[in-house]
């Protein structure tokens, strides 16, 4: 059955502490990996797409990378303004939908 | 670029009341998306429809909901009767089939949806 497992649940760091959230996932025929940022009281924001193992994106403190079994966003040097859950979803197989993990709530501490 | 636009943001609905929300898309992208996200289950796709066509409504709860897009820049979500268990946010989205951002989807605002 196609998954995605989203880990840790939660995460709370230090401004400045430097971290990876995981997203395992497991689908046939892979089309792309979604990372999106969600706010409380709004709705996801996009900020990555990755479409195939070993590819990595980057925007300001964040790094998205690929294999072929989880994708990571790394954050460096957090700022409290990072604060946020993030999502990860994947799009692949016969249809067209994205299937979303359950997110990683992340805390910045300054 | 307004984004998707959805309203109301917020309601507050006594159960057995029909809800009707609504959704307009980014100009130009042909998907719609509606998903409701709760704090149990997280963001859960309803239906989506390419073209003004209901392509997968599998995700839909019970025969309580239905959902219309009657043209390419409005759709609509309609809850009769609605019950408590149908408090949550409901978020639409939209996307296109083209070009280098083809199948990302960007969300709206979401609605708020209440019922006591």
């Amino acid at each position: 059955e196609d998954q995605v497992t989203q880990s840790p649940e939660a995460l709370r760091l230090q401004e400045g502490e430097s971290s990876s959230l995981n997203c395992s996932y497991t689908v046939s025929g892979l089309r792309g990996l979604f990372w999106y940022r969600q706010d409380p009281g709004k709705g996801p924001e996009f900020l990555f797409t990755l479409y195939s193992a070993g590819e990595e994106k980057e925007k300001e403190r964040l790094k998205a990378t690929l294999t072929k079994k989880e994708s990571f966003l790394h954050i460096t040097a957090p700022k409290p303004e990072d604060s946020a859950t993030y999502l990860c979803a994947y799009s692949g197989g016969s249809n067209y939908k994205l299937t979303f993990g359950k997110g990683t709530l992340l805390t910045v501490n300054p | 670029d307004a984004g998707v636009i959805q309203s109301p943001r917020h309601e507050v609905t006594e159960m057995g009341q029909e809800v009707t929300l609504r959704c307009k898309p980014i100009s130009g992208h042909d998907y719609l998306f509606w998903y409701r996200q709760t704090m149990m289950r997280g963001l859960e796709l309803l239906i989506y429809f390419n073209n003004n066509v209901p392509i997968d409504d599998s995700g839909m709860p019970e025969d309580r909901f239905s959902a219309k897009m009657p043209n390419a820049s409005f759709s609509t979500l309609k809850i009769q009767p609605s019950e408590p268990r149908d408090s949550a946010v409901y978020f639409c989205a939209s996307s296109t089939s083209a070009g280098a951002l083809q199948e990302t989807q960007y969300f709206g605002p979401g609605t708020r949806l209440l019922v006591l």
